[in-house]
């Protein structure tokens, strides 16, 4: 298994802010992704997180925006920049541990509302 | 890409009753399916999954069937309680190592 923990849990930010996201893992995983989670809406897949090199992005979001860090196997930073009001939802670290475990944990969630 | 349905998107059921929840996907090289619970305010939470080379596959409560000929699979929850209230993701791995979520089902368990 996996615990995981994000900082910070929530926060408000004036538009044109950055604001970066921690997430913490008591283990050393396989994979890291970020997901942005919008209110009443399913999981959407920002990027995966590759140690020591750079994240890999799905469709619609661009490395600028989202500039994402993962210095070792326990530790992610998600940067989102540039805020605008429609940044605002919950953002969601996620890992696979690998070695032939399957399951996909997620951290607890940062929720942001932009001003 | 891959693609993933969920249906029903809502669902209403009085306790005690059972509860059916069904995704179809389109990749035949997916091999393994996840069940998600997600409780207000919380985080998503494994449920249950299982592999392609299992057709059901039962923890208690909850069930899960696959088909992959037709390319679905079912979550089956019987005996409900209120605490089953939530939003439910299917999910399935992609050869790319990414998941696929489904859009999600609101459980309603009215006691």
């Amino acid at each position: 298994s996996a615990v995981i923990s994000q900082k910070p849990s929530r926060d408000i930010c004036q538009r044109g802010t950055s604001l970066t996201i921690q997430c913490q893992v008591d283990s050393q995983v396989t994979m890291m992704f970020w997901y942005r989670q919008q209110p009443g809406q399913s999981l959407t897949l920002i990027a995966t997180a590759n140690q020591g090199s750079e994240a890999t992005y799905e469709s619609g979001f661009v490395i600028d925006k989202f500039p994402i860090s993962r210095p070792n196997l326990t530790f992610s930073t998600l940067t989102v920049s540039n805020m605008s009001p429609e940044d605002s939802s919950i953002y969601l670290c996620s890992v696979r541990p690998g070695g032939g475990e399957d399951t996909q944990y997620f951290g607890p969630g940062t929720r942001l509302t932009v001003l | 890409g891959e693609n993933v349905e969920q249906h029903p998107s809502t669902l209403s059921v009085q306790e005690g009753d059972s509860a059916v929840i069904k995704c179809t996907y389109s990749d035949s090289a997916s091999n393994y399916f996840p069940w998600y619970k997600q409780e207000l305010g919380k985080r998503p939470q494994l449920i249950i999954d299982i592999r392609s080379n299992v057709g059901e596959k039962k923890d208690q409560r909850i069930a899960v069937t696959l088909n992959k000929t037709a390319k679905h699979f079912s979550l089956h929850i019987t005996e409900t309680q209120p605490e089953d209230s939530a939003v439910y993701f299917c999910a399935l791995y992609t050869g790319g190592f990414k998941t696929i979520f489904g859009a999600g089902t609101r459980l309603f368990v009215k006691a």
